[in-house]
């Protein structure tokens, strides 16, 4: 069975970092790219990023380019995002999510996280 | 980026009615879209996944057609466990853009 396991969010100040990070089982893990998706009330369901199988290509949205970093770690079955220079518009539920080949496509997610960034 | 246009933003049905969600992408999109079930407090779940092929688990009353541009969600004798927020997500280029949500009500 797929699990995928979101920590790391919580209460941030404008301008201010957190690291999420999700931890998978059940799959072949670096067989898989891994995204990031999040969801506020305002816009709905929002994709953040996907890295690809090996860690060597990467995509971000436009909203995120040059403030979030996703990474993954195939030792470990672990996938990250590092989140700086926090905006309030950025609160919200963050999801970890598979891909279904090694760069494109969704299926499974997590339960989320949830990222305040207030002050 | 594409857009994705979905509808109704809303229903209400019965437990036995049939059920249509649909989802217009902005520009071509080949085959290449999913449909995914939210439950309050849970992350979404996939239903199908190309259109039209029905994810590993799901029940068949849930079927999905449609290609290049019109997409179609199709649940058969609705059940009660089945009243939930469905969105469509096309990935078929970056960046994902995803449908704004059909709430099925009772």
């Amino acid at each position: 069975e797929v699990q995928l396991l979101e920590s790391g969010g919580g209460l941030v100040q404008p301008g201010g970092s957190l690291r999420l990070s999700c931890a998978a089982s059940g799959f072949t893990f670096d067989s898989y790219a891994m995204a990031w998706v999040r969801q506020t009330p305002s816009r709905g369901l929002e994709w953040v990023s996907t890295i690809s199988t090996s860690g060597v290509s990467t995509y971000y949205a436009d909203s995120v380019k040059g403030r979030f970093t996703i990474s993954r770690d195939n030792s470990k079955n672990t996938v990250f995002l590092q989140m700086n220079s926090l905006r309030a518009e950025d609160t919200g539920v963050y999801y970890c999510a598979k891909g279904r080949g090694q760069i494109y496509g969704l299926d499974y997610w997590g339960r989320g996280t949830l990222v305040t960034v207030s002050s | 980026a594409i857009q994705m246009t979905q509808s109704p933003a809303s229903l209400s049905a019965s437990v036995g009615d049939t059920v249509t969600i649909s989802c217009r992408a902005s520009e071509g999109i080949a085959n290449d879209l999913g449909w995914y079930q939210q439950k309050p407090g849970t992350g979404p779940k996939v239903l199908i996944c190309d259109a039209s092929t029905l994810q590993s688990g799901v029940p068949s009353r849930f079927s999905g057609s449609g290609s290049g541009t019109d997409f179609t969600l199709t649940i058969s004798s609705l059940q009660p466990e089945d009243f939930a927020t469905y969105y469509c997500l096309q990935d078929y280029n970056f960046p994902y853009t995803f449908g704004q949500g059909t709430k099925v009500e009772i």
